[in-house]
């Protein structure tokens, strides 16, 4: 199984400030389609999770442009431009490489300083 | 707008089984594959099954193989997750996704004795 390693765990971040969570993938993600399965997504507090990016930096219908994925084969990066409050909850990225086996990182908190 | 509703959820004993259903509406269902989806209580997010958008083939984590069976009724636009010999650390709140895009709200397993 690929195995997904976030960076750092947790994150503080002072609002209109950016932020950056990394992610390592334990294999190269490209396909020989020449698409690389690398995604993001945002969990809320007491809700389901929300697709924000996928295909390591195509952004998701109705998700704002200050969140921006990049990244290539095994080290991938979701940047947040100026961090608002809506923007609490839990990151996790997600491969899908191995389809239909999809695995994901531990998940990185960030909270607002 | 695609939406997802689970049901089924409830508290069970070790070796006990249920079958949690998914309805959904907004999208024309017979064409998307459908995923189920867990989190543990604190924990992070695990992929259980994969169901492709005919039903006439499936895909299980290891850790549910041989345990647990999806389906689908094209007809009525449900999918369900047969969940049997569950065992305590089953308990999660199980997650519908249509393709790995659109979450429902999830449901709520508990396995205790």
């Amino acid at each position: 199984d690929v195995v997904m390693t976030q960076t750092p765990l947790s994150v503080s971040v002072t609002p209109g400030q950016p932020a950056s969570i990394s992610c390592r993938s334990s294999r190269s993600l490209l396909q020989s389609n020449g698409k690389t399965y690398l995604s993001w997504y945002l969990q809320k507090s007491g809700q389901s999770p929300q697709l924000l990016i996928y295909e390591t930096s195509k952004r998701f219908s109705g998700v704002p442009d200050r969140f921006t994925g990049s990244g290539s084969e095994t080290d991938f990066t979701l940047k947040i431009s100026r961090v608002e409050a809506e923007d609490v909850g839990i990151y996790y990225c997600m491969q899908s490489l191995q389809f239909p086996l999809f695995t994901f990182g531990q998940g990185t908190k960030l909270e607002i300083k | 707008q695609v939406q997802l509703v689970e049901s089924g959820g409830a508290l069970v004993k070790p070796g006990g089984s249920l079958r949690l259903s998914c309805a959904a509406s907004g999208f024309i269902f017979s064409e998307y594959y459908m995923t189920w989806f867990r989190q543990s209580p604190g924990k992070g997010l695990e992929w259980v099954s994969y169901i492709n958008s005919g039903g006439d083939t499936t895909a299980y984590a290891d850790s549910v193989e041989g345990r647990f069976t999806v389906s689908r009724d094209n007809t009525k636009n449900l999918v369900h997750l047969q969940l049997t010999n569950l065992r305590i650390e089953d308990t999660a709140v199980y997650y519908c996704v249509r393709s790995v895009r659109f979450w429902g709200q999830g449901t709520r397993v508990a396995v205790s004795a």
